[in-house]
């Protein structure tokens, strides 16, 4: 059982525009929510996390919109690069880390 | 430097011959846990550990073994591996899973004929 839906599964913008990855939950026992951005060939990093006691965090271009009443959460990348390009993949916490199944990004020049 | 290493980074084997994945970290971490992940269907956890001694399935645990012998070591058994566990398979650290940051090593893959 799936227990944090992400989407889309795979995104294409443009280099500068906004790409935005939503992440869905049930598990209200959930306290900490992390996004991770995986190279091609390499192990996932933590890219920005945030708790539910606040709807918004930003880190740089990055920024993370949680909505606690609806169970949602998205990751936005302003000014998106082609160095961005990877997998990025949401998480959610209680005393494991569950991942959603990811979303391949590719921004092109 | 702060780092989770695993060992075989690429491993061809066969059906049936037993197989272990070592993992190590030096940040002095409680928290290690196991993933598999497969194309379409992202990073599922195998085993986790909150301390020494103390292992707990995650959602897919069936024909993996763990053991959390001492804080730094966490490996994973294949006692009879099987084609379908062709994967590639992420060790990762935290202080706890949800007080810090998973570090994840480079990655096992592994191919079972």
């Amino acid at each position: 059982q799936q227990q944090v839906k992400q989407s889309p599964q795979s995104l294409i913008v443009q280099k500068g525009g906004i790409p935005i990855i939503n992440c869905a939950y049930e598990n209200t026992a959930f306290d900490y929510f992390p996004w991770y951005q995986q190279f091609p060939g390499k192990g996932p990093a933590l890219l920005i996390a945030i708790r539910p006691d606040v709807s918004e965090k930003k880190e740089g271009r990055f920024t993370i919109s949680f909505n606690k009443s609806a169970k949602q959460f998205s990751l936005h990348i302003m000014d998106s690069q082609p160095g961005d390009s990877a997998t990025y993949f949401c998480a959610a916490s209680s005393r494991s880390l569950v991942f959603g199944k990811g979303t391949r990004l590719s921004v092109i020049a | 430097e702060a780092q989770v290493t695993q060992n075989p980074r690429y491993l061809i084997t066969v059906t049936g011959k037993k197989l272990t994945v070592t993992c190590s970290q030096n940040m002095n971490h409680e928290y290690m846990s196991w993933y598999r992940q497969d194309p379409g269907l992202g990073l599922r956890q195998i085993y986790y550990s909150m301390n020494v001694e103390v292992t707990d399935k995650g959602d897919v645990p069936e024909g993996y073994k763990v053991s959390r012998k001492e804080k730094r070591n966490f490996p994973l058994i294949l006692e009879s591996p099987s084609p379908n566990q062709t994967s590639l398979y992420f060790c990762a650290s935290s202080p706890g899973p949800t007080t810090g940051e998973l570090f994840f090593g480079e990655g096992s893959r592994l191919t079972v004929l």
